[in-house]
């Protein structure tokens, strides 16, 4: 079984839908990322959350929210989706200890939004 | 000047080519620096870590110039198999210590 996994995998949804990208692992990690990818703009952070009651903004934030429900699950929600947000999304977890920032990324969502 | 650059390719090869990729970071304070490699439309996985002393893997050698903020991935006997795009990363200093700032990513493709 993999140890970072995200569902669902492929979502096409319409403009101004609520959505929900679930993150789970396995691999007792604190540290938990989500980034989107777009061609031409490389990983873009968009929350991380460094332990349960700790949720911070990255680089682009702004139409996105987050839940840290408990140490092994981070969600990423859209509140009302936009075109603009059709991109590759990938949760990714971190060790962070001694100096360990190694990251491992799940399998991704590709949203489309229309 | 964005926080880390490469080249973005394509580097087109031929099987057993040697290929090096450079990459510059803006940050003299980042400390962690690493080489990810993405195959298309996955998820992206630590090829490896780079340290000051330099350091090799198999076919792969990763370099690092602290001094002029560079760092440097060779592939030697390149394989099909090593098509792929190659993410220079380095770490965030500061409040969010072991964050990631990746580059856009260096195309390689590898032919028979």
């Amino acid at each position: 079984d993999a140890d970072v996994t995200q569902t669902p995998r492929n979502r096409i949804t319409k403009t101004g839908k609520r959505i929900m990208l679930e993150c789970s692992q396995t691999k007792g990690h604190d540290r938990m990322y989500w980034y989107r990818q777009d061609p031409g703009l490389g990983l873009r952070l968009i929350y991380y959350s460094f332990d349960v009651k700790d949720i911070n903004k990255g680089e682009i934030s702004d139409g996105y929210s987050v839940s840290r429900q408990a140490q092994a699950k981070f969600s990423l929600s859209l509140e009302s989706a936009i075109p603009n947000q059709t991109a590759l999304y990938f949760c990714a977890t971190s060790d962070g200890t001694g100096g360990s920032y190694e990251q491992y990324f799940g399998p991704g969502t590709r949203l489309t939004v229309t | 000047r964005k926080e880390v650059e490469q080249d973005p390719g394509p580097f087109n090869v031929p099987e057993g080519a040697t290929v090096a990729f450079n990459c510059t970071y803006s940050n003299s304070a980042s400390q962690s620096f690493f080489w990810y490699r993405q195959d298309c439309r996955k998820e992206p996985k630590l090829l490896m870590s780079v340290y000051s002393s330099g350091n090799e893997d198999g076919r792969f050698t990763a370099q690092l110039n602290r001094a002029s903020q560079y760092i440097s991935l060779l592939i030697r006997d390149s394989k099909l198999s090593d098509s792929a795009t190659y993410l220079c990363v380095v770490t965030v200093y500061g409040g969010s210590q072991g964050n990631l700032i990746f580059g856009k990513g260096t195309k390689l493709s590898v032919k028979p």
